[in-house]
């Protein structure tokens, strides 16, 4: 079993349709987790940062941490065709390294 | 500005050839990584540095070499014995093991550089 499990898609949507991107996990130990989204050809950009559990909003963006369950989520309103990438679930804790989950492609159609 | 570079943008290598990916960062971060990325498999670590002078071998470090004589910089090379190598290489970032547990560490990464064998 990986530490980090994420639906790699792809996601298609219409725009302006609210987005749910989640990834599960095993290890209980995990302190913070990430947000990247990744342009095709490009370096992952952090959206989002999250130290243990709860939700945290940026604009449009919303990242939820469930430490009972081991999920987390991000959600994405109003999407754009802009948003169109590879999102990529990070976790860890400190003094160990980072787990990626392997991506979920979305697609926003016009 | 801040940031992270790799270079060059895109690279190709011959069979038996050794290359050298660079990768340069300004955000004053101890720490530093390699990654490949290859379709469908995420990230995958390459090798690691925490400090200047010292590097560890990540998950899938044979056929790979670094240096870290310099805290702004740490190359990978590509030796001849990695025998798939083409890839997309990304280099990245953290403040490292400095602070406490609530200190945020993400990593920034590089724009890439993709390695492809010719």
């Amino acid at each position: 079993q990986k530490e980090v499990e994420q639906d790699p898609g792809p996601l298609s949507v219409p725009e302006g349709a609210i987005v749910s991107l989640n990834c599960t996990y095993s290890n209980s130990a995990f302190q913070y987790f990430m947000w990247y989204r990744q342009y095709s050809r490009k370096g992952p950009e952090l959206l989002m940062y999250t130290y243990s559990s709860g939700n945290k909003e940026d604009g449009r963006f919303t990242a939820q941490v469930d430490k009972s369950s081991k999920y987390i989520s991000l959600f994405i309103r109003d999407s754009q065709p802009s948003d169109s990438a590879t999102y990529l679930c990070a976790m860890g804790r400190r003094g160990f390294k980072t787990i990626f989950g392997a991506g979920t492609r979305l697609f926003v159609k016009a | 500005d801040g940031g992270i570079t790799q270079s060059p943008k895109y690279l190709f290598r011959k069979e038996g050839q050794n290359v050298t990916l660079s990768c340069e960062q300004n955000l004053n971060h101890d720490a530093m990584y390699w990654y490949r990325q290859d379709p469908g498999q995420g990230l995958r670590l390459i090798y690691y540095s925490q400090i200047v002078n010292d590097f560890q071998k990540g998950d899938i470090a044979e056929g790979y070499s670094v240096s870290r004589e310099k805290k702004e910089s740490f190359p990978l090379t590509v030796t001849s014995a990695q025998k798939n190598p083409t890839a997309f290489y990304l280099c990245a970032s953290s403040r490292g093991t400095s602070g406490d547990s609530t200190t945020r560490n993400e990593q920034f990464f590089g724009p890439g550089t993709r390695l492809t064998v010719l």
